[in-house]
């Protein structure tokens, strides 16, 4: 069956650093999200993309974030100087006809 | 905005037990509707789902019904395993590739 894969498992970096994480959607999916949660709280929503660009961010998604479909397959998403407060869990998601989203098994950030 | 509100856990049971997760949704139009399952250490894996009123979707004998006279799309199974111990998130989506807003999530404990 085909799943979404989320690359590094577990990323520890340093405050003010830039990390990327990356995502491999199913393919022919047409929409590609970004969710975030802190631990022991809900999943929130980050931002959409569709069709090359931005369909819609929350307002968490500041100028801190970015995201990038830099070819056919990948979907990244970059945090330009990390804080304190980015450490969560980050999910990855695609949905393509059939409605639902489905999740990557997650990147865990660690600030230090 | 659009807001999902589930019971608070942890819920726990014996197996073999009787499961009911109330959730219940606030929405503009007709959202679809969604349960999603994370078992300790890994991502969200979609459980069922339910796109208009009265269906009703079923997975792994769990089931949940979409009542828009009460906005609510509870969660039940008849009989409980030890396995089935994991945090359940209700979820909604507006519209079609619309980003996914997400209860804060109960946690099912199941004693043997």
């Amino acid at each position: 069956e085909p799943e979404v894969t989320q690359t590094p498992s577990h990323q520890v970096t340093q405050m003010g650093q830039e990390v990327i994480l990356r995502c491999v959607p199913i393919s022919n999916h047409l929409y590609f999200y970004w969710y975030r949660q802190i631990l022991g709280q809900k999943v929130e929503f980050l931002v959409s993309f569709y069709n090359n660009e931005i369909s819609e961010k929350s307002e968490i998604f500041d100028d801190q974030f970015s995201v990038e479909r830099p070819d056919g397959s990948n979907f990244t998403l970059k945090i330009r100087s990390t804080k304190l407060e980015d450490s969560a869990m980050y999910f990855c998601a695609s949905t393509g006809l059939r409605l639902a989203q489905y999740f990557g098994a997650g990147t865990r950030l660690s600030v230090l | 905005g659009d807001s999902v509100t589930q019971m608070e856990g942890p819920v726990t049971l014996s197996e073999e037990a009787f499961l009911t997760i109330n959730c219940t949704y606030t929405a503009t139009g007709y959202p679809s509707l969604f349960w999603y399952v994370q078992y300790p250490g890994e991502g969200l894996q979609l459980l069922l789902k339910a796109t208009k009123a009265d269906d009703k979707g079923s997975n792994k004998g769990f089931e949940a019904t979409y009542r828009k006279e009460t906005t609510s799309f509870h969660l039940e199974k008849g009989s409980v395993q030890v396995s089935d111990s994991a945090v359940y998130f209700c979820a909604l989506s507006a519209l079609y590739g619309n980003k996914l807003v997400f209860g804060a999530g109960t946690i099912l404990r199941v004693k043997s």
